[in-house]
């Protein structure tokens, strides 16, 4: 089955640590992952997609498929940084996401 | 810059109400869809339309359906409200010719059903 796992649901960290947010998936055969981030009172957006190989806003995610996983790793956190990520998986072929539960980062100054 | 609008910011209906929720787009974006989304379950696919009349259920359409008249339009109705279908409702687009399948979400519409 497709799945898309985030095992925390809140990630509490200071203005200043290094962040990492978990992401494991599920899929038999080639995925495409993305990261979304849903800022306060802002709409869902994407964050970044692993095909891209980008660094956004200093947010990287290296796609390991031998342990299936995607995490989104930052080394150094700012207060703005605080949201809600989502980690979502998508087929070859098909235009639906699968999205996990979300893990809340909060960062503190 | 791609725009989703939803009808509504806040509803509020009582059990058994027919509630319609609104989403157009403006980017000529053929894939359309409508997401609920609640604390701890993250997005969850209600219905998906790929064209205008075409649509597909998602992962829990139950208690639901959806219009598609017009490209640019995708309606979301629930027959008879519960109050279990309170929740957050995220109406997203994408084009099925870009290879990126970057979703587009619009601001949400927190249905409250009392």
């Amino acid at each position: 089955a497709q799945r898309v796992t985030q095992p925390e649901k809140l990630l509490s960290v200071f203005k200043g640590a290094p962040v990492e947010l978990k992401c494991n998936y599920s899929y038999s055969g080639s995925p495409e992952l993305f990261w979304y981030v849903q800022y306060s009172r802002q709409r869902l957006q994407l964050l970044l997609r692993h095909i891209s190989r980008e660094s956004i806003k200093g947010f990287t995610a290296d796609l390991n498929k031998g342990e299936t996983s995607f995490h989104l790793k930052k080394p150094f956190a700012q207060e703005e940084d605080s949201a809600m990520y989502y980690c979502a998986l998508s087929g070859r072929g098909t235009d639906k996401l699968i999205f996990g539960t979300g893990t809340r980062l909060q960062v503190f100054p | 810059d791609v725009k989703v609008t939803q009808s509504s910011r806040y509803l509020v209906k009582r059990t058994g109400e027919k509630v319609f929720l609104e989403c157009v787009q403006d980017m000529d974006h053929e894939n359309m869809f409508w997401y609920r989304q609640d604390p701890g379950l993250g997005l969850r696919l209600i219905y998906f339309s790929y064209d205008v009349k075409m649509k597909e259920k998602g992962d829990i359409p139950e208690g639901y359906s959806v219009s598609r008249e017009k490209k640019e339009r995708f309606s979301l109705i629930l027959e008879s409200a519960s109050t279990n279908q309170t929740s957050m409702y995220l109406c997203a687009s994408s084009s099925r010719a870009s290879s990126y399948n970057e979703q587009f979400f619009g601001p949400g519409t927190r249905l409250t059903v009392l």
